[in-house]
């Protein structure tokens, strides 16, 4: 059961440089979320999309880039990455009509912004 | 706009006693959800416990409940018969309006032997 499966688990980028977080449910969850954790601050709403080929901004948007162009995939882009960036992302989807609604977690990626 | 609020950044608390973990959230949306996250050292996310906001009743999950006061805005957690395993990270959630979902800042629990 692969559940929801963040890639890569661990990066290191330079000051200025891009990537692309992937986030792959195979749970056929139409809701998808990602956050940020650092210590003292708890998970930080980045963006989330609600259906396939829709976004929307959460707590932290700037900065970062979303795109949902299949509802089993929700890509988390840094275009120019800073320090500030330096966090653990964690990736989650939920089905409200099912169960509790509650959010399912991936693993979570460490990313390092020198 | 949402906010959810955990006062307590750290607690210790003696194997087998029963602990509380607040958590005191704000919204204007009618319709919304609490949930309950754990967070072990390992760092995967559990869901724990969840309440909705017209459930009439507390909700429970084997040692875990929720104590729900919607007029004071508070959805607390009770682990009853604390254990060592229970050591970990807490987070107080809530679903409003457009689905979004925030967490609390958490709350970290040790469990004294």
């Amino acid at each position: 059961n692969a559940g929801v499966t963040q890639t890569p688990k661990f990066r290191v980028l330079k000051t200025g440089q891009s990537m692309t977080l992937l986030c792959a449910q195979d749970m056929n969850h139409e809701y998808m979320y990602w956050y940020r954790q650092d210590p003292g601050m708890g998970l930080r709403l980045i963006h989330y999309s609600v259906g396939e080929g829709t976004t929307a901004k959460g707590e932290v948007p700037d900065g970062y880039n979303v795109s949902r162009l299949k509802k089993q995939n929700f890509l988390l882009g840094l275009e120019s990455a800073a320090p500030s960036q330096t966090s653990v992302y964690f990736c989650a989807s939920s089905s409200p009509g099912r169960g509790d609604g509650e959010l399912f977690f991936g693993e979570g990626s460490r990313l390092t912004v020198l | 706009a949402q906010k959810i609020t955990q006062t307590q950044p750290g607690m210790f608390v003696q194997e087998k006693e029963a602990v509380t973990l607040d958590c005191t959230y704000d919204t204007s949306d009618p319709s919304y959800g609490l949930f309950w996250y754990k967070q072990p050292s390992s760092g995967e996310m559990i869901f724990l416990i969840y309440q909705g906001s017209y459930d009439q009743q507390n909700a429970t999950e084997g040692r875990y409940s929720l104590n729900f006061q919607k007029a004071r805005k508070s959805a607390n957690l009770v682990i009853s018969a604390s254990q060592l395993g229970d050591s970990a990270m807490y987070f107080c959630a809530m679903r409003g309006g457009w689905d979004k979902i925030i967490f609390g800042k958490g709350t970290r629990l040790h469990i004294l032997p």
